[in-house]
C-alpha cells in the first residue's frame, strides 16, 4: 500500500533556532516527491521537488534531502523565522500509467519569539 | 494574477440540500483536482480532471460529482450532502499530468453540513 509518514506530528522551536521535519514513505513505481508548506487557513505552496537522482534541493533558507534507498527526507528549515509558523506537507507522486499524489498527515511547526 | 480561485469560502448547510462550489483557474492548465482535508487524515483526492471532458475518480469519490466543460472551471457538486461531508475542500491545477508540474492550490472552501 502506498503510503507516506511524517514525523513530528507537531514541533515547537525557538526564533532563530534551526529543525528537521521527516517523511518516509513507501510508493511504488516512485516519480517524485514534494515539500508543501501550508499556512493556516490557507492552500499548499510548493517548497521544492526531487527526483531520485536528487539528494538535496534548497530553496532559501529550506533544504530538502532526499534517500531513496531508504525512502527517506527531510526539510531542515535554518534560522526560523516566525513567517515559519505553518504545516508542512510531504507528497509523493507515484507513476503507473497516470500520475497518483499521495500525501503525507503534516507537521505543524509552531515558531515561538 | 495567477491564481485558483474557489467560492464560497465558508459554507454551512443541512443535509441532503444540493449545493456547488466552484473553482476556477486563470493558467490554462490542463489538470485539475479536488481534495478534501481533515484533521489527521492529510489532503484526499475527490476527483481529478486531465482535460475538458475528461475527469476521473480519486481516492473518496462517494456523495461527490464533478464536470469539466470549460477547461478553466471544475465545480464540484454535492448532491445530498451528508454530515460525513464536512470538511476543508481545496482546488488545484497544474500545466499538465506529468506529476512534475506544480500543483498550484485555491485557498480552500470549509464546508459544514448539519
Amino acid at each position: 500500500k502506498n503510503q507516506v509518514e511524517q514525523s513530528p506530528q507537531s514541533l515547537i522551536i525557538l526564533e532563530g533556532k534551526n529543525c528537521t521535519l521527516q517523511c518516509n514513505y513507501t510508493v511504488s513505481p516512485f516519480s517524485n516527491l514534494r515539500w508543501y508548506k501550508q499556512d493556516t487557513g490557507r492552500g499548499p505552496v510548493s517548497l521544492t521537488i526531487m527526483t531520485f537522482s536528487e539528494n538535496t534541493k534548497s530553496n532559501g533558507r529550506y533544504t530538502a534531502t532526499l534517500d531513496a534507498d531508504t525512502k527517506q527526507s527531510s526539510l531542515h528549515i535554518t534560522a526560523s523565522q516566525l513567517s515559519d509558523s505553518a504545516s508542512y506537507i510531504c507528497v509523493v507522486s507515484a507513476t503507473s500509467g497516470t500520475y497518483k499524489y499521495i500525501f503525507g498527515t503534516g507537521t505543524r511547526l509552531k515558531v515561538l519569539a | 494574477e495567477a491564481q485558483v480561485t474557489q467560492n464560497p469560502r465558508y459554507l454551512i448547510t443541512v443535509t441532503g440540500k444540493k449545493l456547488t462550489v466552484t473553482c476556477s483557474q486563470n493558467m490554462n492548465h490542463e489538470y485539475m483536482s479536488w481534495y478534501r482535508q481533515d484533521p489527521g487524515l492529510g489532503l484526499r483526492q475527490i476527483y481529478y480532471s486531465m482535460n475538458v471532458e475528461v475527469t476521473d475518480k480519486g481516492d473518496v469519490p462517494e456523495g461527490y460529482k464533478v464536470s469539466r466543460k470549460e477547461k478553466r472551471n471544475f465545480p464540484l457538486i454535492l448532491e445530498s450532502p451528508s454530515p460525513n461531508q464536512t470538511s476543508l475542500y481545496f482546488c488545484a491545477s497544474s500545466l499538465r499530468t506529468s506529476g512534475w508540474d506544480e500543483q498550484f492550490f485555491g485557498p480552500g472552501t470549509r464546508l459544514t453540513v448539519l
